[in-house]
């Protein structure tokens, strides 16, 4: 009865390696959010899609694409991967737009990216 | 610029205690207020979500209030159990386009001691 999942949990890779990190929400939600979470432990949003559609852009490398095969999913892939890209990646739904009155962001477990 | 700004950065209270975190923020215009728990190794999960015109809001042992003139949160926390140690954040979201943005504080970082 998950309600947001990610795989993998944990990914190490090589600096220059292409990776994804696939996210799934099964409560019919209709916008879902890729956050960064330093080792500061500062949550930062880089991407919001609502029905399939880009609608947040943060400032985020084009090295970073997005892709929501359905309303249901939105992977994060990531091109030639750097130290820097070290962190923890969550991704969240909500029923509508997250930021507007009380739309409640579910967040999934976390995806820790170790880049060597 | 908008900010969210969160004290203390970090804190240390024994188990039955009470505490008080706070939520300091500029953005405007002003559209909701969320506090989040965090526990280690898991995603954030939501605690309160505050409007413009509500002053407290209160989940179990979990108690927000806000004071939007001063741009001031606060999350007193009733009676403290070893499992609410946890990072607290404080998120505040705008009203300057048809979704708004949100806006990150950088937690507080609870430890209740037995």
């Amino acid at each position: 009865d998950t309600a947001v999942s990610q795989t993998p949990k944990y990914l190490v890779t090589q600096m220059g390696n292409d990776k994804s990190i696939k996210c799934e929400q099964n409560l019919g939600h209709d916008t879902m959010y890729w956050y960064k979470q330093d080792s500061k432990k500062f949550l930062k949003i880089m991407f919001s899609y609502n029905n399939k559609e880009l609608i947040i852009n943060e400032t985020v490398p084009n090295r970073f694409s997005p892709k929501s095969p359905d309303k249901a999913h939105l992977n994060l892939h990531i091109n030639s991967l750097e130290l820097g890209d070290s962190a923890v990646y969550f991704c969240a739904s909500s029923q509508k737009s997250g930021t507007r009155k009380r739309d409640t962001q579910y967040f999934g477990p976390g995806t820790r990216l170790t880049v060597l | 610029k908008n900010q969210v700004e969160q004290s203390p950065q970090s804190l240390i209270i024994l188990e039955g205690k009470n505490c008080t975190l706070q939520c300091n923020y500029t953005v405007s215009p002003f559209s909701n207020l969320r506090w989040y728990k965090q526990d280690t190794g898991r995603g954030p999960v939501s605690l309160t979500i505050m409007t413009f015109s509500e002053n407290t809001k209160s989940n179990g042992r979990y108690t927000a209030t806000l004071d939007a003139d001063t741009k001031q949160s606060s999350l007193h926390i009733t009676a403290s159990q070893l499992s609410d140690s946890a990072s607290y954040i404080c998120v505040v979201s705008d009203r300057g386009s048809t979704l708004g943005r949100l806006y990150f504080g950088r937690g507080t970082q609870l430890t209740v001691w037995p």
